[in-house]
């Protein structure tokens, strides 16, 4: 059974551009979350989606944004870039919602601002 | 979310049990304990979870006083692939927040 898969693996943008991140969940896994990981602030909870839905968003201004397809496939955007947004960014999925599931965690896309 | 507290860092000896602790004297009655593991620029691995009763998979136990205040990751016989930083988690009924991340343990494995 393939793991969570992010795309691309490696990014690099200037400022002011703006970064589109992919994550495919592991396969029957509904729920896709999204999380910033940098040396100063540790990992993140950015978002999560369920049914194509935002459940809930954590402390991030409004240029990162994101959308789950029907498929559970996920991206994430984030316009505007600025350096400090140079972060590993990483998915997580799990088959549902909730307190009592597992997530499992991609490799992650590594975005550095320029 | 309830907060937890973890050592900074740990060492650990090769084929040793490592055992974490980790304090989570707010937790409610509805919050799970996670445990999470990330090996350096990887994804966090996740290695178990429970409410109230131990709990044992082919990676880990996890033992969970029975005021639930605190616990304890065990790593039967650690190898030197173990070494990374531990994440324990208090995560609420709902689940919508997401994970919490706090700064972990660094267990370092001994050769």
């Amino acid at each position: 059974k393939a793991g969570v898969t992010q795309t691309p693996r490696y990014l690099i943008k200037t400022r002011g551009q703006q970064v589109t991140l992919s994550c495919s969940p592991i396969s029957g896994h509904r729920s896709v979350s999204w999380y910033q990981q940098t040396p100063g602030q540790g990992l993140q909870f950015l978002f999560e989606y369920f049914s194509e839905t935002q459940r809930n968003k954590g402390n991030f201004p409004g240029r990162f944004s994101g959308r789950q397809f029907s498929n559970s496939r996920s991206e994430m955007n984030v316009s505007t870039l600025e350096l400090g947004d140079s972060a590993l960014y990483l998915c997580a999925s799990s088959l549902v919602p909730g307190a009592d599931t597992e997530a499992f965690f991609g490799q992650g896309t590594r975005l550095t601002v320029v | 979310d309830a907060k937890t507290t973890q050592p900074t860092s740990m060492d650990c000896a090769e084929g040793r049990a490592a055992n974490l602790p980790c304090n989570h004297s707010t937790i409610s009655g509805n919050e799970y304990v996670y445990w999470y593991r990330q090996i350096h620029s990887q994804g966090p691995q996740y290695i178990i979870h429970g409410l109230k009763n131990n709990e044992t998979n082919e990676m880990a136990s996890l033992i969970i006083t029975e005021d639930r205040k605190s616990s304890t990751l065990i790593l039967p016989h650690a190898t030197l692939r173990d070494t990374a930083v531990y994440y324990c988690i208090v995560r609420s009924g709902g689940g919508a927040d997401g994970l919490t991340f706090g700064k972990g343990t660094h267990l370092i494995i001994q050769p």
